[in-house]
């Protein structure tokens, strides 16, 4: 099992739709998530942090965290072909003196007009 | 402020040659991370430095690859021999790694693109 997985994809989109991103984690004491945004030939961009259960909203975004299933997902509503990229999901998982992040392969997202 | 810097932005080599690629994080940040991503791949972990600690250089994929930060700043990452295998996207990130979660954010820079012929 993979520490940090997503669905690779490709996901494709309406534009106008809510787009569903997820990601499964192995560690159960991992505290720290995040989800960055990669257009093709640019490096990634964090877009979102989540430290606790439930919602957390910025703008059209939202991260949900669920620690008991060890799940995170990231919700786009209204998306556009901006929206179009691959979608890391980042954990900082709870090992002891383990203060790097574990990044998923990402999913490829494409809204269609 | 400022953000993540790297340079060069592309370098091309020839097998065979060393090559030294730049990363200068952002003013603050202990920890400094150099990631590697090949086309159409995901991150692939190098080296993290933090603060005045041994690095972990638990991803280096060879010999022929080291890194070093000076004066708890600037970082070289450091390829000899480059081989084709070699050539993809260097990036360099930088993160606060504090006493809060939120320190743990990862800021990347604009990478080098490597091309070894």
């Amino acid at each position: 099992q993979k520490e940090v997985e997503q669905n690779s994809g490709p996901l494709s989109v309406p534009e106008g739709a809510i787009a569903s991103l997820n990601c499964t984690y192995s560690d159960r004491g991992s505290q720290s998530f995040f989800w960055y945004r990669q257009y093709s030939g640019k490096s990634p961009e964090l877009i979102m942090s989540i430290y606790s259960n439930g919602d957390k909203e910025d703008g059209r975004f939202t991260a949900q965290l669920n620690k008991a299933s060890q799940y995170v997902s990231l919700l786009i509503r209204d998306s556009q072909p901006s929206d179009s990229a691959t979608y890391l999901c980042a954990v900082k998982l709870g090992r002891f003196g383990n203060e790097k992040l574990t990044f998923g392969t990402g999913t490829r997202l494409t809204i269609i007009p | 402020g400022a953000g993540v810097s790297q340079s060069p932005s592309n370098k091309v080599t020839e097998k065979g040659k060393d090559v030294e690629l730049r990363c200068d994080p952002i003013s603050g940040h202990t920890a400094l991370y150099w990631y590697r991503q090949s086309l159409g791949q995901g991150l692939e972990f190098l080296i993290y430095f933090q603060g005045n600690s041994a690095p972990d250089k638990s991803g280096l994929p060879s010999d022929r690859f080291s890194a070093e930060r000076t004066g708890g700043s600037v970082s070289t990452l450091t390829i000899q021999r480059t081989q084709q295998e070699d050539s993809a996207v260097y990036l360099c990130a930088s993160s606060l790694v504090g006493g809060t979660l939120q320190s743990y954010e990862q800021y990347f820079g604009p990478g080098t693109r490597l091309t070894v012929t």
